[in-house]
């Protein structure tokens, strides 16, 4: 069975600093991506950023990158220079090319004046 | 990319009746998902919404319960029937265009029972 498991269930962090948020998982899939999704209040989903797990190379987009630990099973997201928009749940989500993702809890990010 | 719409945005049903929920996408799509989200929860898959042909269901999600058409590769519906107020949740359409693109969703149905 795959699993998604964010053990963080609310982070928070000054404006303009960096946080990381952590997320782990488990696949007997070869071929598999990785997601971070956003929702904010408004409830829709944001693709943040995505991974291939056949790259070695790390992700970015922006002030967004991940951390993908292959052999780990690790897939952290860091958000650099935070902004007060990039307050809500994080979500994380492994796919296996069917797009019926398995999602972790969320993590709320919230972010400090 | 894909713009979905998801119609009703919210909605307060009383218990026993049914509500229907439609996603409308601006363009045709290979597959379509319908999720569940229930109050401070991460997102749970329902079903696969199969265009020509009966919905495949994951577990713990039944046709009786939640009945999902799509009759072309633009557009489904889910109906949550015979409510309760454990069917409060959000619910998600969400599709998937080509193999190496992320899927999208639509801004989500709140759904309250009382």
């Amino acid at each position: 069975a795959q699993t998604v498991t964010q053990s963080q269930p609310e982070m928070s962090v000054q404006e303009a600093e960096t946080v990381t948020l952590s997320c782990t998982y488990d696949t007997s899939e070869s071929d598999y991506y990785l997601f971070w999704y956003k929702q904010p209040p408004s409830r829709q989903m944001i693709l943040v950023i995505r991974q291939e797990a056949y790259k070695q190379q790390n992700a970015t987009e922006n002030r967004f990158s991940v951390n993908f630990q292959k052999a780990a099973k690790s897939f952290s997201l860091k958000i650099s220079d935070s902004q007060l928009g990039d307050a809500a749940m994080y979500f994380c989500a492994l796919g296996s090319g069917t797009y019926k993702y398995i999602f972790g809890t969320g993590t709320r990010l919230k972010v400090l004046a | 990319s894909a713009v979905i719409s998801q119609k009703p945005s919210r909605d307060i049903c009383q218990r026993g009746t049914s509500l229907t929920i439609q996603c409308q996408v601006d363009s045709q799509v290979t597959m379509m998902f319908w999720y569940r989200q229930q109050p401070g929860q991460s997102l749970t898959l329902i079903a696969t919404a199969n265009q020509g042909s009966e919905a495949t269901y994951e577990s713990g999600f039944v046709i009786d319960k939640f009945p999902i058409s799509r009759p072309n590769l633009t557009f489904s519906t889910l109906t949550v029937s015979n409510m309760s107020p454990e069917d409060s949740s959000i619910y998600l359409c969400s599709v998937g265009r080509d193999s190496n693109t992320e899927a999208f969703f639509g801004q989500g149905t709140r759904l309250t029972v009382v």
